[in-house]
């Protein structure tokens, strides 16, 4: 079982849907949750930031982390064309030092059409 | 959040050859990380460069095939050395700032 999963899609909605986007792990040391846009011939951008279990919202944009469940969720409110792009969650067990690595998920290809 | 260089943007190359990708950060930093990104694949971790110190390298990669460079606190190079078509992929720098990773653009490498 690879340590973190994301269904890689493709995803196509339509203008102003929510979009939900997920990520499961397996390793229960992780305690630091992000969530990544990338565009096309682009590197990633950090979008979300969490620590622990709960919700984050930031603007259209939900993180959710469930820990005893191992599984952490992207909302994504009032979809707009400019969000079409590669979404990845990364996570890590430490937020920082000389052993900080992030797991990364392999991206979810989101289209939103207009 | 930094603002990370990298160059080239893209190259194709002959295997055998070796390929330096450099990467400038606008501030100074005590880690840099080296990435590859294959298509269909999550983005992987070469190394960690430290300045003043030997780059550490994760399971898989050796310091032969991507030696690291770090002279100072705000730049870094890594060489895909003797390549082949295997190693073509998109190859990204990064930093870590007040707990973010911050991405360089990437590099797009396509060994023929």
């Amino acid at each position: 079982q690879k340590e973190v999963e994301q269904d890689p899609g493709p995803l196509s909605v339509p203008e102003g849907a929510i979009v939900s986007l997920n990520c499961t792990y397996s390793n229960s040391a992780f305690q630091y949750f992000m969530w990544y846009r990338q565009y096309s011939r682009k590197g990633p951008e950090l979008l979300m930031y969490t620590y622990s279990s709960g919700n984050k919202e930031d603007g259209r944009f939900t993180a959710q982390v469930d820990k005893s469940s191992k599984y952490i969720s992207l909302f994504i409110r009032d979809s707009q064309p400019s969000d079409s792009a590669t979404y990845l969650c990364a996570m890590s067990s430490n937020s920082g030092g000389s052993n900080y690595k992030l797991t990364f998920g392999k991206g979810t290809l989101l289209t939103v059409n207009p | 959040s930094a603002v990370i260089s990298q160059k080239p943007s893209r190259d194709i190359c002959q295997r055998g050859t070796s390929l330096t990708i450099q990467c400038q950060v606008d501030s100074q930093v005590t880690m840099m990380f080296w990435y590859r990104q294959q298509p269909g694949q999550s983005l992987t971790l070469i190394a960690t460069a430290n300045q003043g110190s030997e780059a550490t390298y994760e399971s898989g990669f050796v310091i032969d095939k991507f030696p690291i460079s770090r002279p100072n606190l705000t730049f870094s190079t890594l060489t895909v050395s003797n390549m082949s078509p295997e190693d073509s992929s998109i190859y990204l720098c990064s930093v870590e700032l007040r707990g973010g990773y911050t991405f360089g653009s990437g590099t797009r490498l396509t060994v023929v």
